[in-house]
């Protein structure tokens, strides 16, 4: 069954620090999201992206992130200072359809520690 | 705005213990409701869903309502296994967006 790739798995970065999480989607796949959980909160929408372009983002992402699709297979979310309060698991996902249905597929995450 | 509660865990139970993990929610409307399911080490997996009143979805021996009346989707599975040991995330979609409304995830213990 195709999958959803995020690399690395784990992240540990200094605080001030620039970090990109990357992921993979499913090659034929057109509509991409970040999401992310803190320790202990609930899974939140931070972004979607279509057609090079962000489609649609949530108040959690700021001027200090970033997502890019740079070329035909990596889809990237940046966090260009990263603070503390940034240490969360960082989920992406894709689908081939706009309304999200069973048609979404999640990878399994990047944890990011920000110290 | 939008927003899902469900019980907090973790949940443990015996194999063959029935199993029922509570989801509520508030939107306006008629969301479509989500049940998702994440094994050690894996994504977030669809587990079933269902999109309007009264719809029920099933899938792996777990089953859940959707009711308007008391704007829940509880979880339920009549013999759970060990192998069913997870966090299960209940969620919405409202409206034409693409974003999820996720609740905080319940962990499912169960031992032989």
């Amino acid at each position: 069954e195709p999958e959803v790739t995020q690399t690395p798995s784990h992240q540990v970065t200094q605080m001030g620090q620039e970090v990109i999480l990357r992921c993979v989607p499913i090659s034929n796949h057109l509509y991409f999201y970040w999401y992310r959980q803190i320790l202990g909160q609930k899974v939140e929408f931070l972004v979607s992206f279509y057609n090079n372009e962000i489609s649609e983002k949530s108040e959690i992402f700021d001027d200090q992130f970033s997502v890019e699709r740079p070329d035909g297979s990596n889809f990237t979310l940046k966090i260009r200072s990263t603070k503390l309060e940034d240490s969360a698991m960082y989920f992406c996902a894709s689908s081939d359809e706009a309304r999200t249905n069973e048609k979404l597929f999640f990878g399994s995450g990047t944890q990011l520690s920000v110290l | 705005g939008n927003s899902v509660t469900q019980m907090e865990g973790p949940v443990t139970l015996s194999e063959e213990a029935f199993l029922t993990i509570n989801c509520t929610y508030t939107a306006t409307g008629y969301p479509s409701l989500f049940w998702y399911v994440q094994y050690p080490g894996e994504g977030l997996q669809l587990l079933l869903k269902a999109t309007k009143a009264d719809d029920k979805g099933s899938n792996k021996g777990f089953e859940a309502t959707y009711r308007k009346e008391t704007t829940s989707f509880h979880l339920e599975k009549g013999s759970v296994q060990v192998s069913d040991s997870a966090v299960y995330f209940c969620a919405l979609i409202r409206g034409a967006g693409n974003m999820l409304t996720f609740g905080g995830g319940t962990r499912l213990m169960v031992k032989p």
